[in-house]
């Protein structure tokens, strides 16, 4: 059964600091790996999928890494700010039976607080 | 364009009342989810659909029902409500299966079983 996991819990930066967040998965037969924002309150919003075939992505100040042998993902954050405030969850997408859906799989997140 | 809106926004419920919980999606989207998100359990797929008039059992859908009568929506019951499924759900639309599609995701629904 593939399990995902993220480390650290919770983190709290000031601002401006460049910072890591950590993701692993146990089976690496993955179709790719997402990386999610989620507000207070609100729904979850993409913001990095890299495919089994990619090793990183960049949107902005995020770059996401993947090394799928080792079943490790980085996201990183430069030059944080307090917008950045959110949990941040990370899902393994895999193939699915004979089906062509794929089951997404999220570790629990990592609670980011940025202070001024 | 409001993407995955869901209806309602917070419920109470005491146990054994049923309720539905409404997906819409404007996206002309294929695949529909309804996940759960416990606090330290992440968020855990309950039923999916991968098109209009189909659905399918996900890690965990002991006491939900699901059905996808429109493409636009995906309605979540709960026939017999009790406190385990006191919870916040999510419900998720994307294009199709595949490597590079990503699901989107509506604001929750907050239910509460007394």
């Amino acid at each position: 059964k593939q399990e995902v996991t993220q480390i650290p819990a919770a983190l709290s930066v000031p601002e401006g600091e460049n910072l890591v967040l950590n993701c692993s998965f146990t089976d690496s037969a993955i179709y790719n790996l997402q990386w999610f924002r989620q507000d207070p309150g609100k729904g979850l919003t993409s913001l990095l999928l890299i495919q089994s075939s990619q090793r990183e992505q960049t949107s902005g100040r995020l770059n996401a890494s993947l090394d799928k042998s080792s079943g490790r993902s980085t996201l990183y954050i430069a030059a944080s700010q307090p917008g950045d405030s959110a949990t941040y969850l990370c899902a393994v997408l895999l193939p699915s039976g004979s089906t062509s859906y794929g089951k997404l799989t999220f570790g629990q997140g990592t609670i980011l607080t940025v202070h001024p | 364009n409001a993407g995955v809106t869901q209806t309602p926004k917070f419920r109470v419920l005491k146990t054994g009342q049923s309720m539905t919980l409404l997906c819409a999606q404007d996206m002309n989207h294929e695949y529909m989810y309804w996940y759960r998100q416990d606090p330290g359990m992440g968020l855990r797929l309950i039923h999916y659909s991968v098109g209009e008039g189909t659905t399918a059992k996900g890690e965990v859908p002991d006491g939900y029902n699901v059905s996808r009568l429109k493409k636009q929506n995906f309605l979540l019951g709960l026939e017999s409500a009790a406190p385990s499924q006191t919870s916040v759900y999510f419900c998720a639309s994307s294009v199709a299966g595949g490597f590079s599609v990503t699901q989107y995701f509506g604001p929750g629904t907050r239910l509460l079983v007394l």
